[in-house]
């Protein structure tokens, strides 16, 4: 059962454009991870948030974790061709940090960025 | 350092035949492990995890299965492929400090035909 639903699926935009990407579920996460993953790659990890309300930015990526601890966003500010990838949100459930952590993972968007 | 590595790297099997995926992880001591499957272009679909050996916990049912004969060994197997087996596996370890970053071996792309 996927928990984690992202949107939009697919994207495709010019060098310099902006663009958001959404991760929503009706569970509550301990905190919540953004991976980037690179075509036959595992995925590496780009920012945890833990907070409700966290706010972080990673040069031109900002990332933010809801209030309610149930949903993220990822803003890319001034894309380029080297942000291209697959974009996963991993949601952890259970206590942070504890031994017995799930990670469940988003549907993933896929971002194509053209020069 | 740590590092996780996982073969075969490819694999293209008969249905109705055997598999036995293999991750082993070096430079830690009781790591959790995961195995993901992942469709093309999409999410990662969590398949087992363990917190020690002989400790499994299954999370999709399928005829799929997971076992950790050693601490840093982490098996997955079918006695019977299905063609719906096929896909994108993906083993991983956390690491219980700070964020709880999952690191990830290469991959094995399985293909039932």
């Amino acid at each position: 059962t996927q928990l984690l639903e992202q949107s939009p699926q697919f994207l495709s935009i010019q060098e310099g454009e902006n663009l958001t990407v959404y991760c929503n579920s009706s569970s509550v996460f301990s905190s919540l991870q953004w991976y980037r993953q690179e075509p036959g790659e595992g995925p590496v990890l780009l920012v945890t948030v833990v907070t409700g309300g966290e706010v972080k930015k990673l040069k031109r990526l900002t990332f933010q974790f809801g209030d309610a601890r149930k949903d993220s966003s990822l803003h890319i500010t001034a894309a380029q061709p080297g942000d291209t990838g697959l974009y996963l949100c991993a949601g952890v459930l259970g206590n942070y940090g504890g031994a017995t952590n799930k990670l469940i993972f988003g549907t993933g968007t896929l971002l194509a960025v053209q020069p | 350092s740590q590092t996780i590595h996982q073969w075969p790297a490819t694999l293209v099997q008969p249905v109705g035949s055997p598999l036995s995926l293999e991750c082993t992880v070096e430079g830690t001591s009781n790591p959790n492990l995961y195995w993901y499957r992942q469709a093309a272009g999409r999410g990662l679909q969590l398949l087992f995890y363990s917190v020690g050996i002989g400790q499994i916990s299954s999370e999709v049912p399928q005829n799929l299965s997971a076992s950790r004969p050693q601490d840093r060994q982490f098996i997955l197997s079918s006695k019977k492929l299905l063609l719906s087996d096929s896909g994108f596996y993906l083993c991983a370890w956390r690491g219980l400090a700070g964020s709880g970053e999952l690191f990830f071996g290469e991959g094995s792309r399985l293909t039932v035909l």
